[in-house]
This record gives structure tokens, C-alpha cells and sequence, in this order.
């Protein structure tokens, strides 16, 4: 079975500074997709990046980059020079390829607070 | 971009009625929809997996006679909450699939409140 997990409930960045959000994975498919979505107060899911089991390289978009490290399934999301309006929920998730049907798995979720 | 709309937004209705909330993929056509369910400050749990043309596939604890799903066409999958009751209430929220290696295209989601 697919797990992520999410272990901040919640974090706190001032303006400017860059900050990680932490996720772990749990899959025995070799075949598998990672995303982060972010969610604000209105509701919305917001698709931020993804990364592909078999990608060599580290996703990124603009200020958002995915640090992917296979071994230790771990898919961490770095914002770079945080904004206010970056203050939201953010979600990891999983899609499993082969055996997972392409139902997608969200994490509990990091709140983040970002400083002025 | 492909966008997936969602109606409705807000519904607050009586004990004892039924709720039908619409996913609609505008854009494009989505062979496989997602429905699932938020509380405040929680996740998203997946309720179901909507094929187009066939039986939804329920995740285990998800009541099927109680939240019915209907793919009948390639633009929309419709989520039908039967004789809702006041722990029914949720956020409810539907996502369509493009591709294997694409992300979901959410719709904003519905707010249920059964009084």
C-alpha cells in the first residue's frame, strides 16, 4: 500500500528566506509519481510541480524546486524567496503507475506562515 | 489550461435530502475522475475512482449507497450525497485525470452543510 507522510503540521518562513517542506514515501511500485499541490484558505488545489520515479534530475518551477532523493523516498518541496501570498496548505502526493490504478494519495499537509 | 468546474459551490440544505454536486472537465475529455472529501484542517481522502462507462471503484469505508457516482459521459461525473444528514457535511472536491504523468486538474470544490 501507498503512504505519505507529512511530519510539520505546521511552519513559519520570514519574507525573503527560503524554506522546506518535508515529505516521505512508502511504495513498493517501482513506477510512481510525486506532486505538490498548494491549497489557500479559499479552497482551491493549486498544482505546484512534479517529480517522476525515473527523472534524473530534481524538478523545478520558478520558485518551487523538488529536492528527490529515490533511496531515502523522500521528495521535499523548497519555495525560494518566500511571499506573503505563499501562506497556504501544501500537500505532498503520490500516484503509484503499475498498481495503483492512478488513484493520487495526499499527505496531511504542511500549513505555512509566511512573515513580513 | 485544462480546467474542471465544480457546481455547486456552497449547498446547505435539510436532513433527509439529496445532494448532487457536478465535476465537468471544460477543455478536455477525462476518461477517469476523482472524487474526494476534505475536513477542516485535514486532508484530502479519496472517497472513489469515476471510469467513464463503468461502476465507480469505492475506497474501503466509503459507503457506495450513500454517495452515489454516475460517469456517463466523458465531461462529467456527478457525485449524488442520499439522504444527507448533518455528518455528511464537508468539503467536498473532484479532479480529472489527462495522463499517466500529468497532475489533476481540481475543481474549487463544494461546501456541504446539512442542518
Amino acid at each position: 500500500a501507498q503512504k505519505i507522510t507529512q511530519t510539520q503540521p505546521g511552519m513559519f518562513v520570514q519574507e525573503k528566506e527560503a524554506v522546506t517542506l518535508d515529505c516521505t514515501y512508502d511504495t513498493s511500485d517501482p513506477s510512481y509519481g510525486l506532486f505538490w499541490y498548494k491549497q489557500p484558505s479559499s479552497g482551491e488545489m493549486i498544482f505546484l510541480i512534479y517529480q517522476g520515479s525515473y527523472d534524473q534530475q530534481n524538478a523545478t518551477e520558478g520558485r518551487y524546486s523538488l529536492n528527490f532523493q529515490k533511496a531515502r523516498k523522500s521528495a521535499n518541496l523548497v519555495i525560494s524567496a518566500s511571499q506573503l501570498g505563499d501562506s497556504a496548505m501544501y500537500f505532498c502526493a503520490m500516484r503509484e503507475g503499475n498498481t495503483g490504478g492512478f488513484k493520487t494519495i495526499f499527505g496531511a499537509g504542511t500549513r505555512l506562515f509566511v512573515k513580513a | 489550461g485544462a480546467v474542471v468546474s465544480q457546481h455547486p459551490s456552497w449547498v446547505i440544505c435539510k436532513s433527509g435530502t439529496s445532494v448532487k454536486i457536478e465535476c465537468r472537465s471544460l477543455d478536455f475529455q477525462a476518461t477517469t475522475m476523482f472524487w474526494y472529501r476534505q475536513f477542516p484542517k485535514q486532508s484530502l481522502m479519496l472517497m472513489a475512482t469515476s471510469n467513464e462507462g463503468s461502476k465507480a471503484t469505492y475506497e474501503q469505508g466509503v459507503e457506495k449507497d450513500k454517495f452515489l457516482i454516475n460517469h456517463a459521459s466523458l465531461t462529467l461525473s456527478t457525485l449524488t450525497v442520499t439522504s444527507a444528514h448533518p455528518e455528511d457535511s464537508s468539503f467536498y472536491i473532484c479532479s480529472a485525470l489527462l495522463g499517466r504523468e500529468q497532475p489533476q486538474h481540481f475543481g474549487d470544490g463544494t461546501r456541504l452543510s446539512i442542518l
